[in-house]
């Protein structure tokens, strides 16, 4: 049970380029979300799938485009980095579990994207 | 929006000390989560709590609803525990994802 994947685990780009994230999750979640790190701030929510075929918007959007492919598959493509998108890149996902329709994250390894 | 503020930023203890990490937040919440961040990087999901306490191994976790905080509890704390420590909290049902404090970086010294 591989959990959830992520590639490229490191990419360097030249501003203005262009490249995809890719995640798969193979636990059956409904939930998926892009999440990007940076030094002393917390996580922070790019954008998230509630189920197949919807997408939303997170908090820091702006850049980015996602395409939920099916259940397991989540995408995140920058379609001309800039330097400000240098960041630790996270996908996740969740089963809504309990009354409180709380979400337990399982999070992928991780991607570094540094853009020059 | 929540406010979540956890305290100390950085903890450095010898092995076998107890552990406290806290966390506070603004906004009434679901769900709040304790996560461990690895020095390589990746994140797992040790606690997710809406009241009380629950236990694992050595870690503990409590929540004060009313006072909208919580700790995270190490015992005989080891070097393996060395880590980033995260708490988020969730303010509905909704698929939205959660509010993340800064992280505690916590080393803990032989």
């Amino acid at each position: 049970n591989a959990g959830v994947t992520q590639t490229p685990k490191f990419q360097v780009l030249k501003t203005g380029q262009s490249m995809t994230l890719q995640c798969a999750q193979d636990m059956n979640h409904n939930s998926m979300y892009w999440y990007r790190q940076d030094p002393g701030m917390g996580l922070r929510l790019i954008y998230y799938s509630a189920s197949e075929g919807t997408t939303d918007k997170g908090e820091v959007p702006n850049g980015y485009n996602v395409s939920r492919l099916n259940k397991r598959e989540f995408s995140l493509r920058l379609e001309s980095a800039a330097p400000s998108q240098t960041s630790v890149y996270f996908c996740a996902s969740s089963v809504r579990t309990g009354r409180s329709g709380a979400n337990v994250l399982t999070f992928g390894a991780g991607s570094r994207l540094t853009v020059l | 929006k929540n406010e979540v503020e956890q305290s100390p930023q950085n903890l450095t203890a010898q092995e076998g000390e107890f552990i406290t990490i806290n966390c506070s937040y603004s906004v009434g919440i679901s769900a709040l989560h304790w996560l461990q961040q690895h020095p390589g990087g990746g994140i797992v999901s040790l606690f997710m709590l809406s009241s009380g306490k629950k236990k694992h191994g050595r870690l503990i976790a409590t929540i004060n609803i009313q006072e909208k905080h919580s700790s995270l509890h190490i015992t005989a704390s080891h070097p393996r525990d060395s880590a980033v420590y995260i708490c988020a909290v969730g303010s509905g049902g909704g698929a939205d994802g959660l509010t993340f404090g800064k992280g505690t970086h916590l080393i803990i010294q032989p």
